[in-house]
């Protein structure tokens, strides 16, 4: 079955340095999506990338999509404390469904 | 508050007893999903609604696992004959279309002892 994994699993960075979390999915996708979850918090949307080789950017975010749709990467410039959190992908597959596989997902602790 | 509602957001349940969460998702919002997240893991897949058919069953799934969602609108998610390992955040996330965003509740916390 379709599996994502997304590394690292965790990442300390003082405040001020970049952060990078890579998403790789064993089949080619349809779309992903990047999530946030706080803490004790819910997955919170943040973005979507649809297109093969797809750059989106967020004030201090970058998404990435790959060229074959497989992969893709957050990278987050001059981190904050407000940036703590687990970021997670989630990929749809291009074979006819509609669930959307998470990542295991990349937790930040940024350090002031 | 018009975003998706979760209840309960705690349930504490013994061994062998029925548990049944409710969802109710934006208001416009046709598609329904639900998720289990465990501590450290990503949510994982259980099942989708379009309106009030259910779409697609996650196949790790087992048959104690049911969801409905009768009138496109609320959805329910029970357990029965829980399990230790059923201990979970159960999620549920709406969204408006196949490739839009999708807003999650703030999830029922299931501990089965």
């Amino acid at each position: 079955g379709q599996q994502v994994m997304q590394i690292p699993q965790y990442q300390h960075v003082q405040e001020g340095e970049d952060f990078t979390t890579y998403c790789n999915s064993s089949t080619t996708l349809s779309n992903i999506q990047w999530y946030k979850q706080r803490p004790g918090g819910h997955p919170v949307f943040l973005i979507q990338l649809v297109k093969s080789g797809e750059v989106k950017k967020q004030k201090r975010l970058t998404f990435q999509f790959g060229e074959a749709k497989k992969n893709s990467s957050l990278h987050i410039t001059a981190t904050q404390t407000t940036d703590v959190g687990t970021y997670f992908c989630a990929g749809r597959a291009t074979s006819g469904t509609y669930k959307y596989i998470f990542g295991t997902g990349t937790r930040l602790k940024v350090l002031a | 508050d018009t975003g998706v509602s979760q209840n309960p957001r705690h349930k504490i349940t013994k061994r062998g007893q029925n548990v049944t969460f409710r969802c109710d998702p934006i208001s416009e919002h046709n598609r329904l999903y639900w998720y289990r997240q465990t501590l450290g893991q990503g949510p994982e897949f259980l099942t989708y609604f379009q309106n009030e058919a259910q779409l697609e069953k996650s196949r790790l799934l087992s048959d104690r696992f049911s969801a409905e969602r009768p009138k496109g609108s609320f959805s329910t998610l029970e357990i029965q004959r829980t399990e230790q390992g059923d201990s979970a955040m159960y999620l549920c996330a709406s969204s408006s279309g196949r490739n839009t965003e999708a807003f999650f509740g703030q999830g029922t916390r299931l501990t089965v002892v």
